[in-house]
């Protein structure tokens, strides 16, 4: 079956932009958590949501906002692009609450 | 924060056995014990996971000790292609939300 797939795989966007990244779960999967990865700060945890509906975020500031669609696909969202937002950015999806989770290919965005 | 302890990094012959250790002391009752490997610029890739006995599938063993404070991942035959950054995670599978800890894993590279 089709894994995760997130789009696009590689963007360039300037300081001060705001960007769209979309992540479609494997069929079936309910749960959608993204994730943020860079050098320096490694896998951090950015927000989950199930059934359309954010159920956790973790630490970052309200510049990173999400949702989810009724068909599982979510979409992440960063306005006013820091250069420190340049990281790898990880959708992950779970069928049901703490099942093995499946992460996508990442998007790489890069602020300039 | 990571409730893991995992070494910054191992390394192992080709067709030798890898031994990757993990220290989770405050390791709760209800926690499973899940491992990830993430090739470079890729995402994590799940690789197995357990809860109190020992598991094996196609990928890798892992051990746990009886008093649940640390685990082996063993990977039997390690290839050039194991060379990657290995988690050991603990989580709640009811309560996790989404959010997985990954602390900063142990680099395995795999020398011919």
């Amino acid at each position: 079956k089709a894994g995760v797939t997130q789009t696009p795989r590689y963007l360039i966007k300037t300081r001060g932009q705001q960007v769209t990244l979309s992540c479609s779960p494997i069929s079936g999967h309910r749960s959608v958590s993204w994730y943020q990865q860079t050098p320096g700060q490694g896998l951090q945890f950015l927000f989950e949501y199930f059934s359309e509906t954010q159920r956790n975020k973790g630490n970052f500031p309200g510049r990173f906002s999400g949702r989810q669609f009724s068909n599982s696909r979510s979409e992440m969202n960063v306005s006013t692009l820091e250069l420190g937002d340049s990281a790898l950015y990880l959708c992950a999806s779970s069928p049901v609450e703490g099942g093995g989770y499946t992460f996508g290919s990442g998007t790489r965005l890069t602020v300039v | 924060d990571a409730k893991t302890t995992q070494p910054p990094s191992m390394d192992c012959a080709e067709g030798r056995a890898a031994n990757l250790p993990c220290n989770h002391s405050t390791i709760s009752g209800n926690e499973y014990v899940y491992w990830y490997r993430q090739i470079h610029s890729q995402g994590p890739q799940y690789i197995i996971h357990g809860l109190k006995n020992n598991e094996t599938n196609e990928m890798a063993s892992l051990i746990i000790t009886e008093d649940r404070k640390s685990s082996t991942l063993i990977l039997p035959h390690a290839t050039l292609r194991d060379t990657a950054v290995y988690y050991c995670i603990v989580y709640d599978r009811g309560s996790t939300l989404g959010r997985l800890y990954f602390g900063r894993g142990t680099q395995l590279t795999v020398w011919p």
